[in-house]
């Protein structure tokens, strides 16, 4: 059964900490996908990565970077959590070419 | 520029009624693909349909149906004799390009709540 996991459900950070999410997929996808959804915006793509240690810019990439050093996991950070940084992060995977996407249950990250 | 569109915010009714959810996209590719997403209120969105830009044909999968129209831009999700599970948030998505590339890179609508009462 295709299964993405994400680290936490719920997180709650301080302005200017440094926060991670972990995403992680056991389905050996190729390519992995972060998005955040805000209500009225629908979901945005932060980054994605099409291989280990590959990465692109999605649509709304300021203030984030993410790290892919295993095929299985692809990290989401917050160098310096802003409180326009709360929102649900969604992480996803998909095998190339086949276009769609399996999404993780989410992260809702409040920054405070 | 692409771009989808679910012109419905909250889509309310009772049980057993028909609802139709409109999705209309813009795209200049004459290939591309069409999804619908379900997101229940536990968070996780689940693939429900993939569609290519040359097969026009209506699909049915039980209760829920899609009509995909070129002429008119559409990709509309009909659910017959809705159930109080079927109460979420449907979202609509394009991708565009001939190559493994880009057919990887989706472009969400904003979503329609639908909500379906006893």
């Amino acid at each position: 059964d295709v299964k993405v996991t994400q680290s936490s459900r719920y997180l709650v950070k301080r302005t200017g900490e440094k926060v991670f999410l972990e995403c992680v997929q056991d389905m050996d996808h190729e390519n992995m996908f972060w998005y955040r959804q805000d209500p009225g915006l629908g979901l945005r793509l932060i980054y994605f990565s099409y291989d280990v240690k590959m990465k692109e810019k999605g649509d709304i990439p300021e203030g984030y970077s993410v790290s892919r050093e295993k095929k299985e996991r692809f990290s989401l950070i917050l160098e310096s959590a802003s409180t326009n940084q709360t929102s649900m992060y969604l992480c996803a995977s998909s095998t190339p070419g086949r276009g769609e996407q399996y999404f993780g249950p989410g992260t809702r990250l409040t920054v405070t | 520029a692409q771009k989808v569109t679910q012109a419905q915010t909250e889509i309310s009714v009772v049980e057993k009624e028909d609802v139709t959810l409109d999705c209309v996209y813009e795209t200049r590719d004459t290939t591309y693909y069409l999804f619908w997403y379900k997101q229940p209120p536990s968070g996780e969105l689940v693939f429900l349909i993939r569609r290519n830009s040359f097969d026009e044909q209506n699909e049915i999968s039980g209760r829920y149906s899609w009509n995909f129209q070129k002429s008119t831009s559409s990709f509309n999700f009909t659910i017959t004799a809705s159930q109080v599970v079927d109460s979420a948030v449907y979202f609509c998505a394009l991708s565009e390009g001939v190559d493994a590339y880009n057919t990887d890179k989706l472009i969400f609508g904003t979503g329609t709540r639908l909500q379906v009462f006893p």
